[in-house]
């Protein structure tokens, strides 16, 4: 199964971009990287997904690294708001969906 | 809008008793999960199920059982409710395949087991 990992924590100014690294070195070729977040453990809120290339909406930038054994989720200007536990998931062939331990950011005035 | 929704926000119940927890989208998704979340441990999976009377186990299915009768419905049961059954239980869907459908969740509910 692929699995992924991510820091437990991180800090990020306000205004200034948070990157939040993910590692999913088993990914196969055909699976998707998926990011959520989840505030006040509501449920997960969907942020973006990708499969090779680098991809942006109006909430973030998803980069995938070339080899795709990880990948990075940009939230170019944070607020407090951004504030949550970010999880990236790697959806396997399997059907599960498999989540790491997720990062807690904290979004600092 | 797009919708799962989880039949019970919050529930308490005692030790030793039957409970069911229900999920229901309205998307036509094949797709359906049970997770459980505690603090600590993330969202682990329960159980899967790929289509109609289909089930799979995910990496914690001890102490619960599915039933997925209809397309839109996914039930999580607890045959026998115990403490370390007090968590927080997010039911997903999305459409099969890898084409890189969004994956939805219901906003939780809250199980207390006394």
């Amino acid at each position: 199964d692929a699995k992924t990992t991510q820091p437990p924590s991180m800090d990020c100014a306000e205004g200034r971009a948070a990157n939040l690294p993910c590692n999913h070195s088993t990914i196969s070729g055909n699976e998707y990287v998926y990011w959520y977040r989840q505030i006040h453990s509501q449920g997960p809120q969907y942020i973006i997904h990708g499969l090779k290339n680098n991809e942006t909406n109006e909430m973030a930038s998803l980069i995938i690294t070339e080899d795709r054994k990880s990948s990075t989720l940009i939230l170019p200007h944070a607020t407090l708001r951004d504030t949550a536990v970010y999880y990236c998931i790697v959806y396997n062939q399997g059907g599960k969906l498999i989540f790491g331990q997720g990062t807690e950011l904290s979004v600092k005035p | 809008d797009v919708k799962v929704t989880q039949s019970s926000r919050y529930l308490v119940k005692r030790t030793g008793e039957k409970v069911f927890l229900e999920c229901v989208q309205d998307m036509d998704h094949e797709n359906m999960f049970w997770y459980r979340q505690d603090p600590g441990l993330g969202l682990r999976l329960i159980y899967f199920s790929y289509d109609v009377k289909m089930k799979e186990k995910g990496d914690i299915p001890e102490g619960y059982s599915v039933s997925r009768e209809k397309k839109e419905r996914f039930s999580l049961i607890l045959e026998s409710a115990s403490t370390n059954q007090t968590s927080m239980y997010l039911c997903a869907s999305r459409p099969p395949g890898f084409s890189g459908n969004t994956i939805y969740f219901g906003e939780g509910s809250w199980l207390t087991v006394v």
